[in-house]
């Protein structure tokens, strides 16, 4: 019953290249995503949103992409640095609701 | 500032010892979350308090889970008796208010391992 799903536990990207990450969910009522991004022993913090009346947001070498027909969203990070290796998490909530989190993708960027 | 302050930072007991988690929200901040890692299900959200009044603990697993916030600047979990597979990362945010658009500040995280 997992309404936020992140298929891929892991991903390797040649620094310089561009890292894509996806997130897929399953509730339509869903109008607003968010992307953090964990530090090993630390907590998530936020890195980029999109609301469900846009289809991209970009800040930065992050830019997040929103398809609703297809409840994916995905976030590229161009160019991709070594710094950037942590484990992303994709959230969502609906109006007045909470955020649902998915299990999220450890991203490894090599030097 | 401080940001959302937890502790401990690890928690090692054993099988049917109770356990306290502790967390200071970010001063101003009116809604409290506690969320719990796994690998299986990634971020779970256990229970959230909007101006120190529980309002959704449908996530807290079963009744040996307990969440108390009384005061703007504290809160608790605790977990009587404890469980092997309680072990997790047990996680405190705080938001300005529970709403579309508001963002979680998270702390450190407390890692709970239940012999």
């Amino acid at each position: 019953d997992q309404q936020v799903k992140q298929n891929s536990p892991s991903l390797s990207v040649q620094e310089g290249r561009i890292s894509i990450l996806n997130c897929d969910y399953t509730n339509s009522m869903f109008d607003y995503f968010l992307w953090y991004k964990k530090y090993p022993a630390e907590g998530p913090t936020f890195l980029i949103s999109i609301s469900s009346i846009k289809d991209k947001n970009e800040d930065g070498r992050f830019t997040v992409f929103l398809n609703k027909s297809a409840k994916h969203l995905s976030l590229h990070i161009v160019p991709s640095q070594p710094g950037d290796s942590a484990v992303y998490f994709c959230a969502a909530s609906a109006p007045g609701n909470q955020f649902y989190f998915g299990t999220g993708t450890s991203l490894t960027v090599i030097p | 500032d401080a940001g959302v302050i937890q502790s401990p930072r690890h928690e090692v007991t054993e099988m049917g010892q109770e356990v306290t988690l502790r967390c200071k929200p970010i001063s101003g901040h009116n809604s409290l979350f506690w969320y719990r890692q796994t690998m299986m299900r990634g971020l779970e959200l256990l229970i959230y308090f909007n101006n120190n009044v529980p309002i959704d603990d449908s996530g807290m697993p079963e009744d040996r889970f307990s969440a108390k916030m009384p005061n703007a600047s504290f809160s608790t979990l605790k977990i009587q008796p404890s469980e092997p597979r309680d072990s997790a990362v047990y996680f405190c945010a705080s938001s300005l208010f529970a709403g579309v658009g508001e963002k979680l500040f998270f702390g450190s995280g407390t890692q709970l391992s239940v012999l």
